[in-house]
């Protein structure tokens, strides 16, 4: 199916524990980005991607590592997991022209413990 | 560096009545586009609306239109004859030509639609 996926949709994992969270979309967008959704704090970019092979930081990088072998993948890795990485996380993509809206992905909520 | 605010945490409307969306933004990008979205309780990111920086009148989709002040720098949704499945966390967001793309967001505003 076209569109734009993450998986897992729900993970519990444990303090200092590596976790990745995937995010695969299928219209080869070129930009993709990653967000967290805190209560308070709306939707804080984390990593974007403007192509593959190109990535950058956004306002709250610290502890996450981003990767973009191919246009269609842009899994997000928590090294270290922390309990204030507690939070529901956003993929989204879209082309490279201002008028037009991203797409989401339905989520990922992750609790660390 | 750009800026997106949102100043209502939370908004009551009766229903059928028009409410009004605040959200003003901060950038030195001469272009850029300005964008709203809607977050029901299911969790969901459903865009509603653009409006373009050189764009000459406001955007409108159905129900919804951008008051788009280009001077004051704000973007304000207005949502017409509110339903109750308006109901739902908004949020503003913009995406500027010289900003290497990125989208960012403001911290939102929950939307009550009462009957």
């Amino acid at each position: 199916d076209a569109g734009i996926t993450q998986s897992p949709r729900y993970k519990i994992t444990e303090t200092g524990r590596q976790v990745t969270l995937m995010c695969h979309q299928t219209w080869s967008h070129s930009y993709m980005f990653w967000y967290r959704q805190d209560l308070g704090h709306g939707l804080r970019l984390i990593y974007y991607s403007a192509a593959a092979d190109i990535t950058d930081k956004g306002e709250v990088p610290d502890g996450y590592v981003v990767s973009r072998s191919k246009t269609e993948n842009f899994p997000l890795t928590l090294e270290s997991a922390t309990r204030s990485q507690t939070s529901v996380y956003f993929c989204a993509s879209t082309i490279d022209t201002l008028n037009t809206e991203a797409f989401f992905g339905q989520g990922t909520r992750l609790t660390v413990v | 560096a750009q800026k997106i605010t949102q100043t209502q945490p939370g908004m009551f409307v009766q229903e059928k009545e028009a409410v009004t969306l605040d959200c003003t933004y901060d950038t030195s990008d001469p272009s850029y586009g300005l964008f709203w979205y809607k977050q029901p309780s299911s969790g969901e990111m459903i865009f509603l609306i653009y409006q373009g920086s050189y764009d000459q009148q406001n955007a409108t989709e159905g129900r919804y239109s951008l008051n788009f002040q280009k001077a004051r720098k704000s973007a304000n949704l207005v949502i017409s004859a509110s339903q109750l499945g308006d109901s739902a966390m908004y949020f503003c967001a913009m995406r500027g030509r010289s900003n290497t793309g990125k989208l960012i967001f403001g911290q939102g505003t929950t939307l009550q639609v009462k009957p």
